[in-house]
């Protein structure tokens, strides 16, 4: 069973408005949690990192949230664009290896 | 520029013919690694290398091979490519593993197809 799932599987939203990914994970211990945008094609970049003291942290329109109590973090997007189009990968570290969420495939529409 | 390097970033090939996909960084990483990421499974991890002469299995390691005789550079080898070798191939590399904060950094991709 995969330790970091990642919820929706995929996401069409129009231009403009907000939209919410979820990861939650079973990995243990925490290290670090990161979320990354991949675009078509592409290869993954990093968004954001969160570690075990954080409980959000922005980078421009994207903020992600984490609640390491019960294992979730969220990444908001406000104000969607058309360049958010992309897949999000959550990438969770433990004490020696990182978890990687399948992804949520986003896509804004005009 | 600070980067990773992969060739091919395509390939058609045919069972059974060795092939290998080069990989390279220019900033001094330690940690390498290569995924494969096929459609609704995410990135799985193949091998992996903390340093030099050093490398160890992932997630998925059977078909494959590499090597890490210098820093830059960490090729993947599919000795007898087989079909379900088909999908698309990352490296990555970063200066600690990524463990602690270090960030992965992710070349562009390298779709393989096997026939």
């Amino acid at each position: 069973k995969n330790q970091v799932e990642q919820s929706p599987q995929s996401l069409i939203i129009l231009e403009g408005k907000n939209c919410t990914l979820q990861c939650n994970y079973t990995v243990s211990p925490f290290s670090n949690l990161r979320w990354y945008k991949q675009d078509t094609g592409r290869g993954p970049v990093s968004l954001t990192i969160m570690t075990f003291s954080e409980n959000t942290k922005s980078n421009g329109r994207y903020t992600a949230t984490l609640d390491a109590d019960t294992k979730q973090s969220s990444l908001h997007i406000t104000a969607s664009q058309l360049s958010d189009s992309a897949s999000y990968i959550c990438v969770v570290s433990d004490s020696d290896d990182m978890r990687f969420g399948a992804g949520t495939r986003l896509t804004v529409k005009p | 520029e600070a980067q990773v390097t992969q060739n091919p970033r395509y390939l058609i090939t045919v069972t059974g013919k060795k092939l290998t996909v080069t990989c390279s960084q220019n900033m001094n990483h330690e940690y390498m690694s290569w995924y494969r990421q096929d459609p609704g499974l995410g990135l799985r991890q193949i091998y992996y290398s903390m340093n030099v002469e050093v490398t160890d299995k992932g997630d998925v390691p059977e078909g494959y091979k590499v090597s890490r005789k210098e820093k830059r550079n960490f090729p993947l080898i599919l000795e007898s490519p087989s079909p379900n070798q088909t999908s698309l191939y990352f490296c990555a590399s970063s200066l600690n593993g990524g463990l602690l904060t270090g960030e992965l950094f992710f070349g562009e991709g390298s779709r393989l197809t096997v026939l």
